[in-house]
């Protein structure tokens, strides 16, 4: 079974400034990562995901995740935070083997325990 | 709006209460997935369904017993249940074999 490790469960930083999320995952064969965020009360919302091709994958609110294989890391990165980025956020796995149904669908994320991105004025 | 709606938002109950929660995606998704969500845990995989077949269960404790009637609708009934079993219930959807999943806002469960 996959597992997904999110070493930080709390970081803060100071608006403006550059922050790191640090994701990593067991699975050395072939995988599908996400980058999930959840604002306070709300459900997750994906933020950026890596299919294939460039190993470097960004959203439209300025982060960007790189897909490193040899250390079977994807962190999350962002070169200037704002306070309206204060959220938790969710590293996650999908094995892109073949399934056992036909059709379309899945079989679920595996995800990490999050890490609180707490932006400081 | 992400698509999937989930109901209640909140719901108090005790121990002997028997309640359900309710999802309903409106993406045309085939597949339906539900996720507890514990503090200071992993998101847990409940259950999966395939063309509202259950295809996961991951030794989920039989008083929670998922229905999915057809694509679109999944619930998650739930009877004599611990306080333990507090937390927020996220419903999800995916079509994609990507795996990229469509979240519901979530049901926040206390049980009494």
């Amino acid at each position: 079974a996959q597992s997904v490790t999110q070493l930080d469960s709390q970081v803060p930083v100071f608006e403006e400034a550059p922050v790191e999320l640090r994701c990593n995952y067991s699975s050395s064969v072939s995988v599908y990562l996400f980058w999930y965020v959840q604002y306070p009360n709300q459900g997750l919302q994906l933020l950026l995901k890596y299919l294939s091709g460039s190993t470097l994958v960004e959203s439209i609110n300025g982060f960007e995740a790189e897909f490193n294989k040899s250390q079977t890391s994807f962190h999350l990165r962002k070169p200037s935070v704002h306070i309206s980025d204060t959220a938790e956020y969710f590293c996650a796995v999908s094995d892109p083997g073949p399934k056992s149904y036909s059709g379309g669908g899945a079989d679920g994320l595996t995800f990490g325990k999050g890490t609180h991105l707490i932006i400081q004025p | 709006e992400t698509g999937v709606t989930q109901t209640p938002r909140h719901l108090v109950m005790g121990m002997t209460n028997k309640k359900s929660l309710k999802c309903e995606q409106h993406l045309g998704h085939n597949a339906m997935y539900w996720y507890k969500q514990s503090a200071k845990k992993p998101l847990e995989l409940m259950f999966v369904y395939n063309f509202k077949e259950q295809t996961e269960n991951n030794s989920v404790p039989s008083r929670f017993s998922p229905e999915c009637p057809n694509s679109s609708h999944l619930f998650l009934h739930l009877h004599t249940l611990q306080p333990e079993d507090s937390a927020l219930y996220l419903c999800a959807s995916s079509w994609n074999r990507d795996g990229e999943l469509f979240f519901g806002e979530g049901s926040r469960l206390t049980v009494l």
